[in-house]
């Protein structure tokens, strides 16, 4: 059955540098999506993503954050300069149609230190 | 806007019992219902859903919601658990209509289920 798959599982990263946390969504969905889990707290979510644009975003996805598909079979989240706060599970997700099911990807552990 | 409330974060029950994870939500607008689950180490997996029609939907496994729009509510029902049912599960809200799929989730429910 396909999967949404996301690399790193794991990453820690210093303050103030910057990630890339990568996804690779199921191969005929057309809608995209980033939610963060930052832990104890509910599920957010940040940003979604439709014919090479964001469709929709939440008040945390801020300048710092930004969202690609630089082909055509990864979607990536950007951090820059990142925070202490922005410790969390980051998790990709992807549909075929707008409102149907979202498929969630297993989820990239991010620690700032 | 939405927000979904789940009213117990723990759920401890032993196997072959019934179980009730309860949801509330509130929104201004039509809404859609889901029910992901987590097991461990994986990532959120769509148990069941609510987009029109019949308010009582059924997953594969045994589970089963209720839409009750005047309570606002979707609980999630089991009448037998088994242990393979350990997880940890959310309540999620969508906007119907013209909406992005923009999903709000719950705070989740630790459903534990012990011999």
């Amino acid at each position: 059955e396909p999967e949404v798959t996301q690399t790193p599982s794991h990453q820690v990263t210093q303050m103030g540098q910057e990630v890339i946390l990568r996804c690779v969504p199921i191969s005929n969905h057309l809608y995209f999506y980033w939610y963060r889990q930052i832990l104890g707290q509910k599920v957010e979510f940040l940003v979604s993503f439709y014919n090479n644009e964001i469709s929709e975003k939440s008040e945390i996805f801020d300048d710092q954050f930004s969202v690609e598909r630089p082909d055509g079979s990864n979607f990536t989240l950007k951090i820059r300069s990142t925070k202490l706060e922005d410790s969390a599970m980051y998790f990709c997700a992807s549909s075929e149609e707008v409102q149907e099911t979202q498929y969630f990807g297993p989820g990239t552990r991010l620690l700032v230190l | 806007a939405q927000s979904v409330t789940q009213l117990d974060s723990q759920v401890p029950v032993f196997e072959e019992a019934p179980v009730e994870l309860r949801c509330n939500y509130s929104s201004s607008v039509s809404v859609y219902l889901f029910w992901y689950v987590q097991y461990p180490n994986q990532g959120l997996q769509l148990l069941l859903k609510y987009l029109s029609g019949s308010t009582l939907v059924e997953s594969i496994n045994g589970f089963e919601a209720e839409f009750n729009k005047s309570q606002t509510s979707f609980h999630l029902r089991k009448p037998s658990v088994h242990i393979s049912d350990t997880a940890e599960y959310f309540c999620a809200v969508s906007p119907s209509g013209t909406s992005y799929g923009k999903l709000t989730f719950g705070q989740g429910t630790i459903l534990t289920v012990h011999p």
